[in-house]
């Protein structure tokens, strides 16, 4: 299986803040990546697929790069609704795989 | 707008079974492929189970392999989980999700239900 690894596991942020996460795949996964945003006690919400395709009704300010094992998420403002964890998941092979995932705390 | 409603979780012994359903509206059901990922409270997703979207093909983690089956009911729109055997570490929240499928051949989760727990416990 691929493995998906997220770095840092915990952000803290402010409002404002630029914020970067990045997931790395244990061998290369092309860009069939996609990026996950999950609040307490709730599902997750798909935010990116294909490593950079903003799903619809996802703000602007979120964005995803990168190909091959090493890929990023960003927010370039953070606002007061982005405090959450998020996570990657990978559906280049079988199984399907999950990152960890990143909690971004208020700071 | 697509809805997912999941149900059927509960408290159940080791060794037990127990059968999750996901109601499905706002989209073609006999169009999408279907999917169970769990969520042990507090660690990270896990996928389950994918069905295709006629239903022809079916897909298992390894840990619920022999154990679980995944089938729906398009008639209904319905998608069912059926869990047997049931162990400790099979507890965690269920959620049925709409996969979509692309040229890698596998899914990302475009939509998800609110999820149901599955506590299996003696």
């Amino acid at each position: 299986d691929i493995q998906m690894t997220q770095s840092p596991s915990t952000l803290s942020a402010s409002v404002g803040d630029r914020v970067t996460i990045t997931c790395r795949a244990s061998q290369s996964i092309s860009s069939w990546l996609a990026w996950y945003q999950q609040k307490p006690g709730k599902a997750p919400k798909l935010l990116i697929y294909k490593a950079s395709t903003l799903e619809s009704g996802v703000p602007s300010r979120f964005s995803g790069s990168g190909s091959g094992t090493e890929f990023t998420l960003s927010i370039s403002s953070l606002q007061p609704d982005d405090f959450a964890t998020y996570y990657c998941q990978q559906y280049n092979s079988y199984p399907p795989t999950f990152g960890g995932g990143t909690k971004v705390e208020i700071k | 707008e697509v809805q997912l409603l999941d149900s059927g979780g509960g408290l159940e012994q080791p060794g037990g079974s127990l059968r999750l359903s996901c109601a499905a509206s706002g989209f073609t059901f006999s169009s999408s492929a279907m999917s169970w990922v769990r969520q042990v409270p507090g660690m990270g997703l896990e996928w389950v189970s994918t069905i295709s979207a006629n239903g022809g093909s079916t897909y298992y983690a390894d840990s619920v392999k022999g154990r679980f089956t995944i089938s729906r009911d398009t008639s209904k729109s319905t998608l069912y989980l059926q869990m047997n055997s049931l162990r400790a570490e099979d507890t965690a929240v269920y959620y049925c999700a709409r996969a979509a499928t692309y040229n890698s051949g596998w899914w990302d989760f475009q939509h998800w239900g609110q999820g149901t727990l599955v506590s299996v416990s003696s």
